[in-house]
């Protein structure tokens, strides 16, 4: 069945520590999506990319950092610069313009 | 600037209806979407509207307004497991070129027996 994968589904990152979050979709989808989820927020979006090799930042995307060298595959990065990097991070994927995201189960990383 | 507002929780009986309101903010308004995303799960696709009208999908509907910048989404026949958060996203076409999604924060729905 396609769908868009995320690992690991649990993250915990010591202060200091660069971590990337795992992104891969088997949908043949264009475009590819980070947001992050935080309690009474509304997703807010870190980084995307609507073809391979090409991506644009997002409302946040400070301290992160992303690559897309597959169609497949969308590593994020939260790197050092990231204050505040505690959240539960979201990776969709659609076609351009499409109508509709589909997301991935996410991943809830946690500074220690 | 873009925005959206929804309501931050409602609670609604088994077996009754429940209308949850959207309204928005955008400058090139391309579309409407509905989410379902139960607590610690990722969003679930329910509903898109582009055009003005009601667009019906079983126990779900879903209607637009884009002059009044408003959307709500009905839910019939509350069932139990449609306890969950209710995310309205606008898809919005910057001047700029692309597209882009903006989420509001979501309506937590608690239905009790």
């Amino acid at each position: 069945d396609g769908g868009i994968t995320q690992s690991p589904k649990y993250l915990f990152r010591k202060e200091g520590q660069n971590v990337t979050l795992s992104c891969e979709q088997n949908l043949n989808h264009d475009a590819m999506y980070w947001y992050r989820q935080d309690p009474g927020q509304g997703l807010r979006l870190i980084y995307y990319s609507q073809i391979v090799n090409d991506f644009q930042k997002g409302d946040i995307a400070e301290g992160y950092s992303v690559s897309r060298e597959k169609k497949e595959s969308f590593p994020l990065t939260v790197t050092s610069a990231q204050k505040n990097p505690t959240a539960f991070y979201l990776c969709a994927s659609s076609n351009t313009g499409g109508a509709g995201y589909t997301f991935g189960s996410g991943t809830r990383l946690t500074v220690v | 600037g873009q925005n959206i507002d929804q309501p931050t929780e409602m609670t609604a009986t088994e077996g009754a209806i429940v209308q949850i309101n959207c309204t928005y903010q955008t400058s090139g308004f391309n579309g409407l979407f509905w989410y379902q995303q139960h607590a610690g799960e990722a969003p679930t696709f329910l509903s898109y509207n582009v055009l003005d009208g009601l667009e019906e999908k079983g126990r779900f509907s879903s209607f637009l307004s884009r002059s009044k910048g408003y959307s709500y989404l009905l839910l019939k026949e509350l069932q139990m497991k449609d306890s969950a958060s209710y995310l309205c996203a606008v898809r919005d076409r910057p001047p700029t070129g692309g597209f882009k999604t903006i989420f509001g924060a979501g309506t937590r729905l608690f239905v009790k027996a």
